[in-house]
């Protein structure tokens, strides 16, 4: 079955560096684009950014254009999200989603990871 | 944010309940509806026009209509009670949206 589980969360101080992974199984990781999406405590979704399936394509929000990067190993199966300069409101569940499409990008989701908690504070 | 939901919405057990999402980019996207229960990860119900993924249930519809999508739940059971936001594209097309989010409460 279709697995995504996200490491790397944990408290970080403000100003510090995070890489968060996503490692995929249960299917063919190097097919689907990927997404990563957070929830700050008590908030709603806010969509990150997105990798093709082949990496030649990223789209990143403005909320981390400038100072987060996503890529992806598949021979590894796995997503990254990389993110510097971390300010509180950075606080958040991290999750990565797989895009629908078999390499095809729809921006349509289908499964989610469990998300990994990220806090930021001195 | 550049799609609309109410807050809260309530529903009595087994009744029919529409949740909605405006956006002037609905009128050229579709929206996607996503459950999240407290404490889960969150769950895609509907995505594209009307589509529903496997192990969803019928009881789940969407419909569109000009700068408005609906999700609508018929005969609601306690198990749906949870937090539903729609996704669609913003106004460039370039990048993903999420309404604020409905939270819905089963009576």
């Amino acid at each position: 079955q279709v697995q995504l589980v996200e490491s790397g969360g944990g408290v970080v101080q403000p100003g510090e560096s995070l890489r968060l992974s996503c490692e995929g199984s249960g299917f063919r990781f190097s097919y689907h684009g990927m997404h990563w999406v957070r929830q700050a405590p008590g908030k709603g979704l806010e969509w990150l950014g997105f990798i093709r399936y082949d990496g030649g394509k990223k789209v990143l929000a403005d909320v981390v254009r400038g100072r987060g990067t996503i890529s992806r190993d598949n021979a590894r199966n796995t997503l990254y999200l990389e993110m510097s300069s971390l300010r509180p409101e950075d606080t958040a569940v991290y999750y990565c989603v797989r895009d629908r499409g078999s390499v095809l990008t729809t921006f349509y989701f289908d499964f989610w990871g469990q998300g990994t908690l990220v806090i930021v504070s001195s | 944010s550049e799609l609309t939901q109410d807050p809260a919405v309530s529903v009595a057990l087994g009744q029919t309940v529409t949740i909605t999402c405006q956006g002037d980019t609905l009128r050229k996207y579709f929206a996607s509806w996503i459950q999240q229960k407290p404490g889960q990860a969150p769950v895609v119900v509907i995505f594209g026009k009307t589509n529903r993924p496997s192990g969803i249930p019928d009881r789940f519809s969407a419909s569109g209509s000009g700068n408005t999508a609906s999700l609508t739940i018929t005969g609601a059971q306690a198990e749906d009670e949870a937090d539903y936001y729609c996704k669609s594209r913003d106004s460039s097309g370039n990048y993903l949206v999420f309404g604020g989010g409905t939270k819905l409460t089963v009576l």
